[in-house]
């Protein structure tokens, strides 16, 4: 089943730990992205990454950190720094064009909700 | 600044009544626009692109530059198109999404 993976779809965590999701995909996308989803607040990007090795600061990167070691691959580490990590964490990627342009369809996994106790 | 607004956090009809949700941008440039939706238990999907001028699943988008829009419309909506609506704008390297709406649809 090709697609965009996550996991865990659930996940608890204790004030002050770190903690990280996973994000995996196999349609061969250039681009990843880190969204974070609030009621009332919609999408806000955390981090992407348009190319192995390199990723860029969203909206709402404090408190998070990322690495895109390989293509397929793109884990978000929700460190303890982060002042409201009680979240849905959606995973997406995209084709990059050839000017580094997205196409604007972006492919997204089914999410992980992260709960602090 | 780029910035997507959906005004409406629900939006409540009966089916078969006309339905429209409302999405303004802004943005200094010739904008790409897109609508994502959510339905219950499945993954956010891209429903329809502004430069496609396409109509899917009865859905349609019309961009306004002149009023920085680009409402979705259906005339007659149904049950099943109860779910969470984000207008979303491409800002070459990423998508900016709105704050959603969620439309409820009532027998």
């Amino acid at each position: 089943d090709g697609g965009i993976t996550q996991s865990p779809k659930y996940l608890f965590r204790k004030e002050g730990q770190n903690v990280t999701l996973s994000c995996e995909q196999n349609l061969n996308h250039d681009a990843m992205y880190w969204y974070r989803q609030d009621p009332g607040q919609g999408l806000r990007l955390i981090y992407y990454s348009q190319i192995v090795n390199d990723f860029q600061k969203g909206d709402i990167a404090e408190g998070y950190s990322v690495s895109r070691e390989k293509k397929e691959s793109f884990p978000l580490t929700v460190t303890s720094a982060q002042k409201n990590p009680t979240a849905f964490y959606l995973c997406a990627s995209s084709i990059v064009l050839a000017g580094g342009t997205n196409t604007g369809e972006l492919f997204f996994g089914e999410g992980s909700r992260l709960t602090v106790l | 600044a780029q910035r997507v607004t959906q005004p409406e956090k629900l939006l409540s009809v009966f089916k078969g009544a006309p339905v429209e949700l409302k999405c303004n941008y802004s943005y200094s440039g010739s904008p790409e626009l897109f609508w994502y939706v959510q339905y219950s238990r499945q993954r956010l999907q891209l429903l329809l692109r502004h430069i496609s001028r396409e109509s899917i699943k009865g859905f349609t988008a019309d961009l306004n530059k002149g009023e920085t829009s680009f409402h979705l419309k259906k005339p007659f909506a149904q049950e099943e198109d109860s779910a969470m609506y984000y207008c979303a704008l491409s800002g070459a390297t990423k998508l900016i999404f709105g704050q959603g709406t969620e439309l409820s649809v009532k027998p």
